[in-house]
């Protein structure tokens, strides 16, 4: 079946703009998780969603990161005002709430700030 | 705090050879999940394989098996007849057992595998 799925594969942005992340993932996945991988700060968690639960917005580094999930599936990420150091490849994993344990990766977003 | 640590940043394999990737993590919870993950340079992060801190067996796949040692907080990737589509990065992650909200994966910072022909 369909893997999870994230677009734009790249993007190119100028510092100060506001940029959206999507990310769909498996059908029937409840859960869905969003991290950053970059050079310096390696693999981090920055939010989850569980069904139509509140999200957990723990690891969001700035209240210019927000993101939603609409309808318990597509998930857009959202960065406002971007600066140089949101320059990372931003990926999205989900899972199942049977196998919650078990988190499949979509290839990812890199981001690259000008 | 839950944390993971992989001390290679870098290693390299002979093809057809057995390399083995360190680990080693800290945490103060009994019951958890330990992982590696491949992430060829498409970015894809593909699941290798998975261990339960309740078994003590060691998970094996194939040609990629574990050394779990508990009480030491070790996990070790070991890769037997190593092919050349195994050269990635290798990251270790651990995640709690009772998920939820605190059901993210914690990584390590990886080790880039090479191998030769």
């Amino acid at each position: 079946g369909a893997g999870v799925s994230q677009s734009p594969s790249n993007k190119v942005t100028e510092k100060g703009k506001d940029v959206e992340l999507r990310c769909d993932p498996i059908s029937g996945h409840t859960a869905l998780y969003w991290y950053r991988q970059s050079l310096g700060q390696g693999l981090e968690f920055l939010i989850y969603f569980q069904g139509n639960s509140a999200p957990d917005k723990s690891g969001l580094p700035s209240d210019r990161f927000s993101a939603e999930r609409t309808g318990g599936s597509v998930s857009t990420l959202t960065i406002q005002r971007t600066q140089q150091e949101d320059s990372a490849v931003y990926l999205c994993a989900s899972s199942f709430s049977g196998r919650a344990y078990e988190q499949y990766f979509g290839p990812g977003t890199r981001l690259t700030v000008t | 705090a839950q944390t993971v640590t992989q001390s290679q940043p870098e290693m390299s394999v002979q093809e057809a050879e057995t390399v083995t990737l360190s680990c080693t993590y800290d945490t103060s919870e009994s019951d958890y999940y330990l992982f590696w993950y491949k992430q060829p340079p498409s970015r894809q992060m593909i699941l290798v394989i998975r261990q339960e801190a309740y078994k003590q067996q060691n998970a094996t796949e194939n040609r990629f098996s574990v050394n779990f040692q508990k009480a030491a907080k070790s996990f070790s990737l070991k890769i037997s007849d190593s092919q050349l589509g195994d050269a990635a990065m290798y990251f270790c992650a651990y995640r709690r057992s009772w998920g939820g909200s605190q059901g993210n994966l914690i990584f390590g910072k990886g080790t880039k595998l090479s191998v030769k022909p």
